[in-house]
């Protein structure tokens, strides 16, 4: 167990609709990243967050926007939802500034 | 542009022997280097790791080299056990990356240890 908490583990939806993410960071940490796989591919960052701030910002569509909250919690918002948008997205964080990232066990969005 | 390539998808070894999975990257800026593992279902955990001043770290199975010059590096397990097989995924960073140090992953090798 990472510590990482994140809600839902899955989720199916439809096309041109909107989904919201939600992660809890392991408790005291204050960064928070969130990255996309899709099939066949690697971990693509999206955007990560520290103390509520936003710090950098990756591959991450206009559609999509994340925040963190002051419990230092994090939502990943999906709009306008497209097939190619099917993936498991990841939330995971870090204490210092350094070092490893702790993974949450993902979810899963199906787009239909 | 991928920075980081992991050029075989997968590996299929005998229990007891060694696994060998490579990554190269492309970026000179990386001075920090991950291996996670993920099992299907589960999110990637970390492994090991080799900072750029070192060519070498190990723990216990699990041995990382780094060939700096040739922007290379490679995870060595060693006795290759069934319960090793999963995905594995090569990750770098940049240490002084400005205020996000995030880390960069490869496409990842699912490693299958045949009993």
């Amino acid at each position: 167990d990472s510590g990482v908490t994140q809600t839902p583990k899955h989720l199916i939806t439809a096309t041109g609709q909107r989904v919201t993410l939600r992660c809890s960071p392991r408790s005291g940490d204050l960064s928070v990243y969130w990255y996309q796989q899709s099939l066949d591919q690697g971990l693509q960052f999206l955007i990560h967050y520290y103390n509520g701030e936003e710090r950098a910002k990756g591959n991450i569509l206009e559609r999509f926007s994340a925040q963190q909250f002051p419990d230092l919690h994090s939502e990943l918002n999906l709009s306008s939802l497209e097939l190619g948008d099917s993936a498991l997205y990841f939330c995971a964080s870090r204490g210092g500034g350094f070092g490893e990232l702790f993974f949450g066990e993902g979810s899963r969005l199906t787009v239909l | 542009d991928q920075q980081v390539k992991q050029n075989s998808p997968s590996l299929s070894v005998q229990e007891g022997r060694i696994s060998i999975l490579n990554c190269d990257y492309t970026n000179s800026m990386f001075d920090y280097f991950l291996w996670y593992k993920k099992y299907p279902a589960e999110g990637p955990t970390f492994l090991i790791s080799i900072s750029s001043i070192k060519d070498k770290n190990e723990d216990g199975r699990f041995t990382v080299f780094l060939n700096k010059s040739a922007k290379h590096l490679s995870l060595h397990i060693v006795p290759s056990q069934p319960g090793d097989s999963a995905v594995y995924f090569c990750a770098a960073s940049e240490s002084y990356g400005g205020a996000t140090n995030k880390l960069i992953f490869g496409t990842g090798t699912l490693l299958a240890v045949q009993p």
